[in-house]
């Protein structure tokens, strides 16, 4: 069944602004990644958040994990048009399969 | 130089047909992946290959075949193809198992496929 559900399913900003983006899952995990989809294209691999770690930065993203409610979030700071894509979540619960959730379309408007 | 190529990257056949999507990497990864995603961009695993041996074969139906002839390919060979099948098919490949810290998925750049 599925594993991760992003939240919202989408989200319109102006450029500038910060875009947070949540990750609710079900059972226990290793670890979680965020991976970014443009359109047409194929999925980019964003940031990887253990499961002992409870945030993670990268460049102007940020991620935070919480275990106990079995969600996490990512942030990104002073969006650009250039984010404007679908993000995902996807986790693993061991050296098996990754499970996605169904994303959360980001518009970032010039 | 393209990490994880697929081809075609438009495919528009007949229901019954059969096609075949091929994908390469040149990252020289051990594990290799098919994925498919739905009009509602839900992206699912299909199958995974790990040094060619199947490891993931998520109940997809049999006409689908997928062939890993070395490390650096992993094809998927589709036999009468129906309606339910138009989707993006993704082929992504990572350093090993799935799930690992450090085996982070490159994807390629999709197959469209319709099927009329």
């Amino acid at each position: 069944s599925q594993q991760g559900e992003e939240d919202p399913q989408a989200l319109s900003i102006q450029e500038g602004e910060n875009a947070t983006m949540n990750c609710s899952y079900k059972t226990s995990i290793n670890n979680l990644q965020w991976y970014r989809q443009n359109s047409g294209r194929g999925l980019v691999h964003l940031i990887l958040i253990r499961s002992n770690e409870r945030e993670k930065h990268s460049g102007r993203l940020r991620v935070t994990l919480d275990t106990s409610k079995k969600s996490s979030s990512l942030l990104i700071t002073a969006s650009r048009a250039a984010d404007t894509a679908s993000y995902f979540c996807a986790t693993s619960r061991g050296s098996e399969k990754l499970v996605f959730g169904k994303g959360t379309k980001l518009t970032v408007n010039p | 130089d393209t990490a994880v190529s697929q081809t075609p990257k438009y495919l528009v056949t007949q229901m019954g047909n059969d096609k075949s999507i091929k994908c390469e990497q040149n990252l020289g990864h051990d594990t290799m992946y098919w994925y498919k995603q739905d009009s509602k961009k839900f992206l699912k695993i299909m199958f995974s290959y790990n040094n060619k041996e199947l490891i993931i074969n998520e109940t997809v139906p049999n006409r689908f075949s997928p062939k890993s002839p070395d490390k650096a390919h992993l094809n998927l060979h589709i036999n009468s193809l129906e309606l339910g099948d138009s989707a993006v098919y993704f082929c992504a490949s990572s350093l090993g198992l799935a799930g690992v810290v450090g085996n982070e998925q490159f994807f390629g750049p999709g197959t469209r496929l319709t099927v009329l």
